[in-house]
This record gives structure tokens, C-alpha cells and sequence, in this order.
């Protein structure tokens, strides 16, 4: 069946280093990924986006690998910010309209 | 910048009564969604919507479930009779086109008592 999840339920860093979240998926069918950030008592908002057709993709501080091999998706944060703390899901879809979400990594910043 | 807008934000209901979610969705997007959030939990799929018509739902979207877009901006999300299993938060969602970004609203806390 379908299955998106996480590898590490809480990831702690100081204040300004990198950090990496990853995700596995195990459709092979699944041709969109998005990562999401959700903040304490917020709905999730979007942070970046991937095609299958693509392996890496950066935006402002964000950037997405994926690795279709091996079915894996990964966000790294760049100097990582207080108010980068939040729960992080990645979310898969295939030939259908939904999202299947995984099943999220707290990220809490420390100074 | 546009944004999809849920009402109300907290709910608080009593079991066996039925619930009307409202949400609209940003003006120009086509896919219309309504996702939920069990407290601690991921979010799971539950409806998705096109051209005034459901395209396909999950196995939680059950007989007591209902969705209906009775206007050029509005997008609802009725349970009927609702369970205490039911108390979540609500997300409701839109899109342009099919497999691009989702935007989210903010969420309604549906709490059954």
C-alpha cells in the first residue's frame, strides 16, 4: 500500500546550523512532493515542492533532495532560526488529487 | 497574498448533533479539499472536489460525511451526526490545478462532547 513517514520523530539543533529532515515513501507511482511546516495551533503551510523529474530543488534557505532509488526525500534548513521551529511533513502524491502525509518531525531550535 | 479562510475556528458540539464546517477557498483555484488532524497525530485525506462534484474520497469520508459548494465561494463540510471519535481539527485546502501546491487554512478544532 501507500506510505509516506519519517525517520526521526524530534530533531533538536542549535541556532544557526543546518539541519536535515528526511522522509521515506514507498510509492513508486508518487511524482509530487511537497513539504510542509506546521506551527503550534496552524494549519500547514507551504514550504517547497519537488517533481520526480527533478532530484533538487532550492528556495530561500530550503532545499529538497530526492532520491527516487531509494524512494527518499529530505529538506535541509539552512542556519537554522528560532522561528524555524515547528512539526515538518512530507506529503506525496501520485495519479490522484491527494495528499498523503507523512507522519512529521519536530524540529526545536535551541540558541 | 491570498488565502483560504475557515470558520469558525473552534466548535464544540455534542455528540449525535451535525456540524457545518465552512471554508473559502482562494478565488481562482479549482481543486477543493478537506483534510483532518487527530490531536498529536498526521494529517489524513478526506475529501477531494472538482467541478461541483466529489472526485474522490477516503475511507473515513463515511455516509455521515457531506460536502457542498452552494456558492461561487463557499465550500462546506457537514457531519451529521457526529462521534466523539470525530473531534479533530479540520483543515480545509485548495489548488489550482491538480499536483501543485496546496494552500492550507487555518483549521477548525472540532471538539465532541
Amino acid at each position: 500500500g501507500e506510505s509516506v513517514g519519517l525517520h526521526l520523530p524530534t530533531l533538536s539543533v542549535q541556532e544557526g546550523d543546518n539541519s536535515i529532515i528526511n522522509c521515506a515513501y514507498s510509492n513508486s507511482a508518487s511524482d509530487y512532493f511537497i513539504w510542509y511546516k506546521q506551527e503550534s495551533g496552524k494549519g500547514p503551510q507551504f514550504i517547497i515542492d519537488i517533481r520526480s523529474n527533478m532530484d533538487k530543488r532550492q528556495g530561500q534557505r530550503v532545499t529538497v533532495l530526492l532520491n527516487k532509488t531509494v524512494k527518499h526525500l529530505s529538506l535541509q534548513i539552512a542556519a537554522t532560526q528560532p522561528g524555524d521551529s515547528a512539526v515538518y511533513f512530507c506529503a506525496e502524491t501520485g495519479n490522484t488529487d491527494k495528499l498523503i502525509f507523512g507522519t512529521g518531525t519536530r524540529l526545536q531550535v535551541f540558541p | 497574498e491570498p488565502e483560504v479562510t475557515q470558520t469558525p475556528s473552534h466548535q464544540v458540539t455534542q455528540m449525535g448533533q451535525e456540524v457545518i464546517l465552512r471554508c473559502v477557498p482562494i478565488s481562482n483555484h479549482l481543486y477543493f479539499y478537506w483534510y483532518r488532524q487527530i490531536l498529536g497525530q498526521k494529517v489524513e485525506f478526506l475529501v477531494s472536489f472538482y467541478n461541483n462534484e466529489i472526485s474522490e474520497k477516503s475511507e473515513i469520508f463515511d455516509d455521515q460525511f457531506s460536502v457542498e459548494r452552494p456558492d461561487g465561494s463557499n465550500f462546506t463540510l457537514k457531519i451529521r451526526s457526529t462521534k466523539l471519535e470525530d473531534s479533530a481539527m479540520y483543515f480545509c485546502a485548495s489548488s489550482r490545478t491538480v499536483n501543485t501546491e496546496a494552500f492550507f487554512g487555518q483549521g477548525t478544532r472540532l471538539t465532541v462532547v
